[in-house]
């Protein structure tokens, strides 16, 4: 099983500023990286897929870049409603599953 | 607009059953490959199961397998999760999911809002 593993934890940001969240796979998945927001009490929203294409309806702010095993989540300019908890998956290792990290806490400071 | 409404969570004792329901509305049900993740309270989020379009190809979990059956009704758009011996690391969020292949395999593009099991003596 390829194992996602995300960085920090948690990032604590000022509105405004620039956030970026690491997630790292234990096998290379291509370019098969999706990432998604998951606000208190709400189901994810997905963000990023195929490591850097937006999904329908997400701000430009938003941005992915890597591949191999290797990735990047950027928020440019933090908005108010854009604090959450992000979490990476990879699609690459299918079957047998889809693996999600374990989620970025992107907090105001 | 895509929805996806799920039912049936509740409270349930260890070693019972529960069937989970998920409501599709807004597109074509049957071009697209569903899944379940679930959530335990606090963590992170765990893929379950998924079914393709067709129903043709069917995979789960290896925490769940031979305990969870995934199964779909395209003519009443919905999906369907039987979950048998439940345990108590059974607890959690469920969401229906639908995934843009219809094969399975890639993202959760679009999400339903989720029904909490509960699985307590």
């Amino acid at each position: 099983e390829i194992v996602m593993t995300q960085s920090p934890a948690t990032l604590s940001v000022s509105p405004g500023e620039r956030a970026t969240l690491s997630c790292r796979a234990s096998q290379s998945v291509s370019s098969n990286l999706a990432w998604y927001q998951q606000k208190p009490g709400q189901a994810p929203r997905l963000l990023i897929y195929g490591a850097s294409t937006r999904a329908t309806g997400i701000p430009a702010r938003f941005s992915g870049s890597g591949s191999g095993t290797e990735f990047t989540l950027t928020i440019s300019s933090l908005q108010s409603e854009d604090f959450a908890v992000y979490y990476c998956q990879q699609y690459n290792n299918w079957p047998p599953g889809r693996t999600f990290g374990q989620g970025t806490k992107v907090e105001i400071k | 607009e895509v929805q996806l409404v799920e039912s049936g969570g509740g409270l349930v004792k260890p070693g019972g059953s529960l069937r989970l329901s998920c409501a599709a509305s807004g597109f074509t049900f049957s071009s697209y490959s569903m899944n379940w993740v679930r959530q335990a309270p606090g963590k992170g989020l765990e893929w379950v199961s998924s079914i393709s379009s067709s129903s043709s190809y069917i995979y789960y979990a290896d925490s769940v397998k031979g305990r969870f059956t995934i199964s779909r009704d395209n003519a009443k758009n919905s999906l369907y999760l039987q979950m048998n011996s439940l345990r108590a690391e059974d607890t959690a969020v469920y969401y229906c999911a639908r995934d843009p292949e219809a094969t399975a395999g890639t993202i959760f593009d679009y999400w339903g809002q989720g029904t909490l099991v509960t699985v307590s003596s």
